[in-house]
């Protein structure tokens, strides 16, 4: 089964920038979408498609896609970032398959 | 903007079975791939199946497909889900969340989550 890797945590200052990455084997033949939960919530929706953003997501949220590693950038990182994050692709052998999700930490 | 508003948390005992709904907004149902995934506690989210828009043919995960059961309700835009055998490992947060015909394989909107507890 295809399998997703992430960091369990991040630590950021405020202001300061965070990179979460995702790493798969060749996953940067897939598309790579990115969601935020926040404790009590459902996952919320930041980046589809390696690099898009849904409406109303801040312009901070960016992403990329290469070789093994997906990454998912917040810059100028808010107290209200601060949540887990975990990617997700859909792959034809595992159906859809989620990251192992990390904490991030302002 | 889609909707969906899940029924409450549910005590089950183990060998029992539990049922949860997933009531959609009017035209979700034309619009949108409806999945249910699962998050254990402190863990990850796991797949468990999807109902295509307009009914036609579920398709579950592998590892469920023995004793998990998805059905819609076109006439009340609900869809429901049943987990059968229940066991310990089966305690989790049930979600229902809606992919779009054009995006299908992301999630673009999530329920609130159903907290399923397996105890004797």
């Amino acid at each position: 089964s295809y399998v997703l890797t992430q960091p369990p945590s991040v630590s950021v200052a405020p202001g300061k920038t965070a990179r979460i990455t995702c790493g798969g084997n060749n996953v940067g033949g897939k598309s790579v979408h990115w969601y935020q939960q926040k404790p009590g919530q459902a996952p919320e929706l930041v980046v589809y498609n390696d690099r898009d953003r849904p409406s109303g997501i801040p312009e901070r949220f960016s992403g990329s896609n290469s070789g093994n590693t997906a990454t998912l950038t917040i810059s100028r990182v808010e107290a209200g970032d601060e949540a887990d994050y975990y990617c997700q692709v859909w792959d034809a052998t595992s159906d859809f398959v989620f990251g192992t999700g990390t904490k991030v930490t302002v | 903007q889609v909707h969906l508003e899940q029924s409450g948390p549910e005590v089950r005992k183990p060998g029992a079975s539990v049922k949860v709904s997933c009531k959609a907004s009017e035209d979700t149902f034309t619009r949108f791939f409806l999945h249910w995934i699962r998050q254990a506690p402190g863990q990850g989210f796991e797949w468990m199946g999807m109902i295509p828009p307009g009914g036609g043919n579920i398709a579950y995960a592998q590892r469920f497909q023995d004793r998990f059961t998805m059905t819609r309700d076109a006439s009340s835009s609900t869809v429901y889900m049943e987990l059968t055998t229940l066991r310990s490992e089966d305690v989790a947060v049930y979600y229902c969340a809606a992919a779009g015909v054009a995006t299908v394989r992301y999630f673009d909107f999530w329920g609130q989550g159903t907290q399923v507890t397996v105890s004797s």
